[in-house]
């Protein structure tokens, strides 16, 4: 079964509107640690933000937000007033504490920002 | 500081041929992996290592093979190449988990990636 699924393959948007990223996570951990990770086109793989299972506080870093909710099991990533440089692959990732820190990225969301 | 490196970015193979792809980090990091990346599939662990001598296989460690000597090197090993194995490889390394929830452990920190081909 898949421990991460991102369920949007493909997503399109004019610059300047938001976007959100869905991720949803499998785990009977109850320690373990939600990543995002963001992969333009030229292919490097770049860390965005970490997450404990203890914190369920939401997160904001200029137009990129967070919002971690245990209750649906999910980890939803907002881009507000999109620009062409968001434009890239984003993964959303889980690491179980218990399980040799083992990572499980979901299959990931291609994000094409249209100026 | 120059993180984690992989050699080569790019290799085209013959079937059955062998070869290996090196990875080195220099921020003394204990965790070490190695994955793939194919179109629409997300990334896909082959094997790991938590500290120098010590590797186990992830999801898909078939047709390769690993080895921990230092805490610096993690060489992954491809045995008679096959087009299944045309694929971006993905070499990462890590601090170990721990719950503090300012710590920066257990942050992957990737390579470059290395491009290989088997015809």
């Amino acid at each position: 079964a898949q421990k991460v699924t991102q369920a949007q393959t493909e997503i399109s948007v004019v610059e300047k509107e938001d976007v959100t990223l869905d991720c949803v996570y499998e785990t009977r951990d109850t320690t373990y640690y939600l990543f995002w990770y963001k992969q333009p086109p030229s292919g490097e793989l770049v860390f965005l933000i970490r997450r404990n299972s203890f914190d369920e506080q939401n997160e904001i870093s200029g137009r990129y937000s967070w919002n971690f909710q245990k209750s649906t099991s999910s980890f939803n990533f907002t881009i507000t007033a999109s620009q062409v440089v968001d434009s890239a692959v984003y993964f959303c990732a889980l690491s179980e504490y218990n399980t040799g820190n083992q990572f499980y990225f979901g299959t990931g969301t291609s994000l094409t920002v249209i100026p | 500081n120059a993180g984690v490196t992989q050699t080569p970015k790019f290799r085209i193979l013959k079937i059955g041929q062998s070869m290996t792809l090196q990875c080195t980090q220099d921020m003394n990091h204990n965790y070490m992996y190695w994955y793939r990346q194919d179109p629409g599939m997300g990334l896909k662990l082959i094997y790991y290592s938590v500290g120098a001598g010590i590797t186990d296989k992830g999801e898909v460690p078939n047709g390769y093979n690993v080895s921990r000597s230092t805490t610096e090197d993690f060489p992954l090993r491809l045995e008679l190449a096959a087009p299944s194995q045309t694929s971006v490889y993905f070499c990462a390394s890590s601090y170990p988990p721990d719950r503090s929830y300012y710590s920066g452990a257990n942050v992957l920190t990737f390579g470059a990636g290395s491009r290989l081909t088997v015809l």
